[in-house]
């Protein structure tokens, strides 16, 4: 079974801080897809990054980066120089080839304080 | 390119009556999912339709329900409310053609609350 932890329910910060968001998951298969999507206040989950179960180079976009371990079946991510608009709640997702459905972890909530 | 859209965005009910949710996809995407968010829960998987067909169904009983159009707009109903129903529903839609890179892309979601 496909199993997605982020065990961190609520994060603080205050601006311009690095703050990096653990995420930890569980599947047997060999070939999947680890996701990171953010939701704001509006409900729309905004999808930010993919990354696939075969390619574990870590990527930076901007001030975001991911760090991809699958000895650890970990995937986390990093905000740097965090900022006010990054306040939302964080989902790490994972699907399995040969679907389209999403395993969502339970969020983490982060609150960046001016 | 527009993105994902559902209608209606809040919705309340009461206990015992039905809803139809809209939900039309990226133009040009084929695949439509829904998943349900509540507090207790979480995100869960509703279910997946491509071109018409339900592709995959999550662990719901069966008063929930759905089908697609051929323009791909997809409508999810839910009947015979309950308390536990209310929650937000999201809309996701994808290529969803074969390629192992179908991102999902979420439209804003319609609250439902049931009293």
């Amino acid at each position: 079974a496909q199993k997605v932890t982020q065990a961190q329910t609520e994060i603080s910060v205050v601006e311009k801080e690095d703050v990096t968001l653990d995420c930890v998951y569980e599947t047997r298969d060999t070939t999947y897809y680890l996701f990171w999507y953010k939701q704001p206040p509006s409900g729309e989950l905004v999808f930010l990054i993919r990354r696939n179960s075969f390619d574990e180079q870590n990527e930076i976009s901007g001030r975001y980066s991911w760090n991809f371990q699958k000895s650890t079946s970990s995937f986390n991510f990093t905000i740097t120089a965090s900022q006010v608009v990054d306040s939302a709640v964080y989902f790490c997702a994972l699907r399995y080839a040969g679907a389209n459905n999403l395993f969502f972890g339970t969020g983490t909530r982060l609150t960046v304080i001016p | 390119k527009a993105g994902v859209t559902q209608t209606p965005r809040y919705l309340i009910k009461t206990r015992g009556q039905q809803v139809t949710l809209s939900c039309s996809p990226i133009s040009g995407h084929r695949s439509v999912s829904w998943y349900q968010q509540t507090p207790g829960q979480g995100l869960q998987f509703l279910f997946e339709y491509f071109s018409e067909t339900q592709r995959n169904k999550g662990n719901f009983p069966g008063r929930f329900s759905g089908r697609q159009f051929s323009n791909s707009r997809s409508e999810m109903n839910v009947s015979t409310l309950e308390l536990g129903d209310s929650a937000l529903y999201l809309c996701a839609s994808s290529g969803g053609g074969a390629s192992s890179y179908n991102e999902q892309f979420f439209g804003p979601g319609t609250r439902l609350t049931v009293l």
